[in-house]
């Protein structure tokens, strides 16, 4: 069935190295995948997205890895900061009726940043 | 990105009562759905709000329980009925500018709701 799934539950990481995060998912028509961060009391905040007819998008300090191949996706922090600290979640966008679509989440990966 | 707002941010609440959550968006935009986030879980999509008509509703969620409405283009209200502890979660309402999902949605700060 359609399914979006994170590999690690949680990720532990020291101040100042990289953080990757995973997820996996299972619909080969999805066509477009976005990351979000939650912190503790507010909603998930838009962190960066990628096409399907891409295989990697770079913002500040993030980039997000699309392997179609495997169904893979990534999302890679450098020089990870207290401030990252938080759930990640994956998202795909599953196509509904009406040409309509709509966000499939993962399970999340909660990061933790050590000092 | 659109500025979203919800009301309550949160609000305890007694099994059998109802509660109708509202999200107002500074902006015009196309697609409106409401979220249940359980706690400690990821988000699942309740519905999609459309203006003018029935919300769409996802598999194992219905309108009785779950009644919408969309009167306009900038709010949306979502209503837990006859509530029980079951529903305490977090209700989120996004919203997103393309039909076919293929652009980001913006997420509210969510309403956190505790069924006792």
């Amino acid at each position: 069935g359609e399914s979006v799934g994170l590999h690690l539950p949680t990720l532990s990481v020291q101040e100042g190295d990289n953080s990757i995060i995973n997820c996996a998912y299972s619909n080969s028509a999805s066509d477009y995948f976005i990351w979000y961060k939650q912190e503790s009391g507010k909603g998930p905040q838009f962190i960066i997205d990628i096409r399907s007819n891409m295989d990697k998008r770079q913002g500040q300090r993030v980039t997000v890895l699309l392997n179609k191949t495997v169904k893979h996706l990534s999302l890679q922090i450098a020089a990870t900061q207290p401030g990252d600290s938080a759930v990640y979640f994956c998202a795909e966008n599953i196509k509904g009726s009406s040409n309509t679509g709509k966000l499939i989440f993962g399970q999340g990966t909660t990061l933790q940043v050590k000092p | 990105s659109a500025v979203i707002s919800q009301k309550p941010s949160r609000d305890i609440c007694q099994r059998g009562t109802s509660l109708t959550i509202q999200c107002q968006v500074d902006s015009q935009v196309t697609m409106m759905f409401w979220y249940r986030q359980q706690p400690g879980q990821s988000l699942t999509l309740i519905a999609t709000a459309n203006q003018g008509s029935e919300a769409t509703y996802e598999s194992g969620f219905v309108i009785d329980k779950f009644p919408i409405s969309r009167p306009n283009l900038t709010f949306s209200t979502l209503t837990v009925s006859n509530m029980s502890p079951e529903d305490s979660s977090i209700y989120l309402c996004s919203v997103g500018n393309d039909k076919r999902g293929r652009e980001t949605q913006y997420f509210g700060p969510g309403t956190r709701l505790l069924v006792l």
